[in-house]
């Protein structure tokens, strides 16, 4: 595998399940970070971690609980959601490298929440 | 106010013409970078080109250029000689500051290449 894998694809929940997403990235970088894409709204950026640290957090509601067990993986537990929680989720991982640090975004999941 | 501003919701071009997708964006900090991604249909965001605040010149990467006014706080992407793969959505992003590392996308611009 290369790049950043997410997995599922394609994930489709009841309000009360309760459900994981994955990110595994494989570039060797020390930040990953989840995005929430919604249909018609920009990117928006939900948790950033740093060596495993969480160092940012964007007033994202509880039932979305993120994991970072190591600099390689990422996880995002899902409970309780509603049904505007369904969109797009992705993953992206970097490296240290002042402004011009790139970000690389998985194939992300397409939640529905029903 | 919007950090970053894409006005085209969406554009067509015809395959081998150059298109340029507008950017304009908002900070008070000195020192930020500007990043264009690609996302096609299948979901993936694709790192096309970047260019610094501090940075002289025009960033270049193949097909793509960057045409970075810093006085008018705009980052158009050019894309020259369009190809049918081209069409998918484009996202304007930019990190402010040297701490901060995370992006702060615009709305997109959907284009369109057609044969």
């Amino acid at each position: 595998e290369t790049g950043v894998t997410q997995t599922p694809r394609h994930l489709v929940m009841g309000m009360t399940n309760k459900k994981s997403l994955k990110c595994e990235q494989h570039l060797g970088h020390n930040a990953m970070y989840w995005y929430k894409q919604s249909a018609k709204k920009p990117l928006e950026l939900m948790f950033v971690y740093n060596f495993k640290e969480q160092t940012e957090n964007n007033s994202v509601p509880s039932r979305f609980s993120p994991e970072c067990p190591n600099s390689s993986h990422l996880f995002l537990h899902l409970h309780t959601l509603q049904p505007e929680d369904s969109a797009l989720y992705l993953c992206a991982s970097s490296q240290d490298g002042g402004l011009g640090e790139t970000q690389y975004f998985g194939p992300g999941t397409r939640l529905l929440v029903l | 106010a919007q950090k970053i501003t894409q006005t085209q919701p969406g554009m067509f071009v015809q395959e081998k013409e150059a298109v340029t997708l507008d950017c304009t964006y908002d900070t008070s900090d000195p020192s930020y970078g500007l990043f264009w991604y690609k996302q096609p249909s299948s979901g993936e965001m694709i790192f096309l080109i970047y260019q610094g605040s501090y940075d002289q010149q025009n960033a270049t990467e193949g097909r793509y250029s960057l045409n970075f006014q810093k006085a008018r706080k705009s980052a158009n992407l050019v894309i020259s000689a369009s190809q049918l793969g081209d069409s998918a959505m484009y996202f304007c992003a930019m990190r402010e500051g040297r701490e901060r590392r995370a992006l702060t996308f615009g709305s997109g611009t959907r284009l369109q290449v057609q044969p």
